[in-house]
């Protein structure tokens, strides 16, 4: 298996503009994470799937996020309208279960100018 | 209220030396599940340890081990003969079979040669 693919690897778009972040988790894998890190508050957990149903979005820092999994192969992460803060490394993490270790992708260093 | 601690945010160690990282964590549930994490510089996110609570054993990955103490929830990585490349971010990580899901802040190890 390739491992959990996420794209872009790196995006600088203008204040405002739409961010989509994408996601194929392996395959098999019924749980599917999405995490947000910066210098500042570290790594958080924003929202998690569990075959393909939202189950704690909490960490979702506003409505300006929204994060969907149309099917068990593909999840996004949708930042609309973007600004200069959102700018992280974003990272998409898959399990088969909660209590199974999580397989993280490399991760999109977002940059918001 | 935070659920895992990492109250050491850097440490150090001397190459072939040991070190010990220091998590602890919070919790009512009796069956939850343990775990370290590393980040090298890489950012690549992968898993070192993982413990089940229920284990009275604490777990073993070649160099790496924990010291699991349920009555005072605490589980804390130890590092033996550490190497170069063991130079990274170490979280602690912590989740239950009633969708709970929590990383810690993360300690930084720096190895020196």
């Amino acid at each position: 298996d390739a491992g959990v693919i996420q794209s872009p690897r790196h995006e600088v778009t203008e204040m405002g503009q739409e961010v989509t972040l994408r996601c194929k988790p392996i395959s098999g894998h019924d749980y599917l994470f999405w995490y947000r890190q910066t210098m500042m508050r570290g790594l958080e957990l924003l929202i998690y799937f569990n075959n393909n149903v939202p189950i704690d979005d909490s960490g979702m820092p506003e409505d300006r996020f929204s994060a969907k999994m149309p099917n068990a192969s593909f999840s996004t992460l949708k930042i609309q309208p973007s600004e200069p803060r959102d700018s992280a490394v974003y990272f998409c993490a898959s399990s088969l279960a909660l209590w199974e270790t999580q397989y993280f992708g490399p991760g999109t260093r977002l940059l918001v100018l | 209220a935070q659920t895992v601690t990492q109250s050491q945010p850097e440490m150090s160690v001397q190459e072939a030396e040991t070190v010990t990282l220091s998590c602890t964590y919070d919790t009512s549930e009796s069956d939850y599940y343990l775990f370290w994490y590393k980040q090298p510089p890489s950012r690549q996110m992968i898993l070192v340890i993982r413990q089940e609570a229920y284990k009275q054993q604490n777990a073993t990955e070649n160099r790496f081990s924990v010291n699991f103490q349920k009555a005072a929830k605490s589980f804390s990585l130890k590092i033996s003969d550490s190497q170069l490349g063991d130079a990274a971010m170490y979280f602690c990580a912590y989740t239950s079979t009633g969708n709970q899901f929590y990383f810690g802040t993360g300690t930084s190890l720096t190895v020196i040669p």
